[in-house]
């Protein structure tokens, strides 16, 4: 089955620098890559995702690119906040397979003020 | 307003005593799924169904069982629960028409603890 990996596991950034995310995934169907924040407490949310038949997608400060020869995602975060403290979490998918989702292990980001 | 509920939200059990996780969601999703989050790895898929009296398992299915009679409620049941078996657990629910064909929206989740 799929196997999703996600790197670094904690990440400690101060405001207004970059944050990077990165992630691997071993089947080559896979063709759904969404991403998850989830704040301290909270229920994981989506905060953006991308199809296999695309390369990037920006949503405002976020950014997550995809490279399916390696078989590599990662998500981009700019100009970070506080607010953008959580834990992240990618994911992969085969859409044809349902809501079947495998997530990797999550990154703690904390955003320094 | 559209979401997906949870019940109990918090629960300390024994082991062996029965208990069953309540979920549902008023969005008439076709599909649901229950997950575990344990530290460091991060959300596995227990079981999904993909409508009525459709369910298969995800990748740690072993000491739970599910069941789908409904399309809203899909609970999750823990018929001999172990201290293994302590995490937190989430509910989530897609559509399968909808443009954000796999967005899943979770529960609140539902602590649990076996002593």
């Amino acid at each position: 089955g799929e196997n999703v990996e996600q790197h670094p596991s904690t990440l400690s950034v101060q405001e207004g620098d970059s944050a990077v995310i990165k992630c691997t995934y071993s089947d080559s169907a896979s063709n759904y890559f969404p991403w998850y924040k989830q704040e301290l407490g909270k229920r994981p949310q989506l905060i953006i995702d991308i199809r296999s038949n695309v390369g990037e997608k920006k949503d405002q400060r976020i950014a997550v690119t995809l490279n399916k020869t390696a078989k590599h995602f990662s998500l981009h975060i700019t100009e970070t906040q506080p607010e953008d403290s959580a834990v992240y979490f990618c994911a992969a998918s085969i859409r044809a397979a349902g809501n079947k989702l495998t997530f990797g292990g999550g990154t703690r980001v904390l955003v320094k003020p | 307003e559209a979401q997906v509920t949870q019940n109990p939200r918090y629960l300390i059990t024994v082991t062996g005593k029965k208990l069953t996780v309540t979920c549902s969601q008023n969005m008439n999703h076709e599909y649901m799924s229950w997950y575990r989050q344990d530290p460091g790895l991060g959300l596995r898929q227990i079981y999904y169904s993909m409508n009525v009296e459709v369910t298969d398992k995800g990748d740690v299915p072993e000491g739970y069982k599910v069941s789908r009679k409904e399309k809203r409620n899909f609970p999750l049941i823990l018929e001999s629960p172990s201290p293994n078996q302590t995490s937190l657990y989430f509910c989530a629910s897609s559509s399968k028409t909808s443009r954000m064909y796999n967005e899943q929206f979770f529960g609140p989740g539902t602590r649990l603890t076996v002593l």
